[in-house]
């Protein structure tokens, strides 16, 4: 069974500062989603990573994926405001059952001023 | 239509009472899933359908639990004599087939079982 692993699950920090949220998975999988989610609110996508070191940037976030180590890591730069949200990674399977995904239970980010 | 539209936003009903949730599908979108949403449990997979195969069941909870989809776009997922352990958001995402893409969510019902 496919485990997804987050953390932390909540980060407080200042506007202006870096931080990584970390994604761990169990078993083989060659496909990695990042979302967002604001209260209320339903999952944006944010990153889609397909590959052994894919990296991808968009504005101050950027995703990052190591297969060999099972993990995938969302870095954070000068954090702002607009950032506070629940973030998940989300893994596919290898093989057949690609497209069922395993969310992480989310990491709550909270920039302060 | 511009993006996965899912009705009713907020359902309220209940325990014993049969609820049906309603996704539609971004248009063009082959792929079409069903997740839920529940402050215990986090995201959960529930149904997969990929055009005209069999879809992939294997994630609803019970029997109580059915989903169809017609003609290839709209679906409906189908809860029979709800229990109060079925309150969650459900999530309905669509993707233009499967190779990795992105799949778009719906806003999500609310459903709370009384």
């Amino acid at each position: 069974e496919l485990k997804v692993e987050q953390n932390p699950l909540f980060l407080s920090m200042q506007e202006g500062k870096n931080y990584t949220i970390y994604c761990n998975y169990s078993t083989t999988s060659d496909r990695l989603y990042w979302y967002r989610q604001d209260p209320g609110k339903s999952l944006e996508s944010l990153f889609v990573l397909l590959s052994n070191g894919a990296v991808k940037q968009e504005g101050r976030l950027m995703a990052s994926l190591d297969t060999k180590a099972r993990l995938s890591t969302l870095h954070i730069t000068a954090a702002v405001h607009d950032l506070s949200a629940t973030y998940f990674c989300a893994v596919g399977p290898s093989g057949g059952s690609n497209y069922k995904l395993t969310f992480g239970k989310g990491t709550l980010l909270t920039v302060n001023p | 239509g511009a993006g996965v539209s899912q009705s009713p936003s907020n359902k309220v009903t209940e325990k014993g009472k049969d609820v049906e949730l309603r996704c539609d599908p971004i248009s063009g979108h082959t792929a079409l899933y069903w997740y839920r949403q529940s402050l215990g449990q986090g995201l959960e997979f529930l149904i997969y359908f990929q055009g005209n195969s069999a879809p992939d069941k294997s994630g609803l909870p019970s029997d109580r639990f059915s989903a169809e989809r017609t003609g290839g776009s709209v679906s409906t997922l189908t809860i029979q004599r709800t229990q109060q352990e079925d309150s969650a958001v459900y999530l309905c995402a669509s993707s233009l087939g499967w190779g990795g893409g992105k799949l778009f969510f719906g806003s999500g019902t609310q459903l709370s079982v009384l």
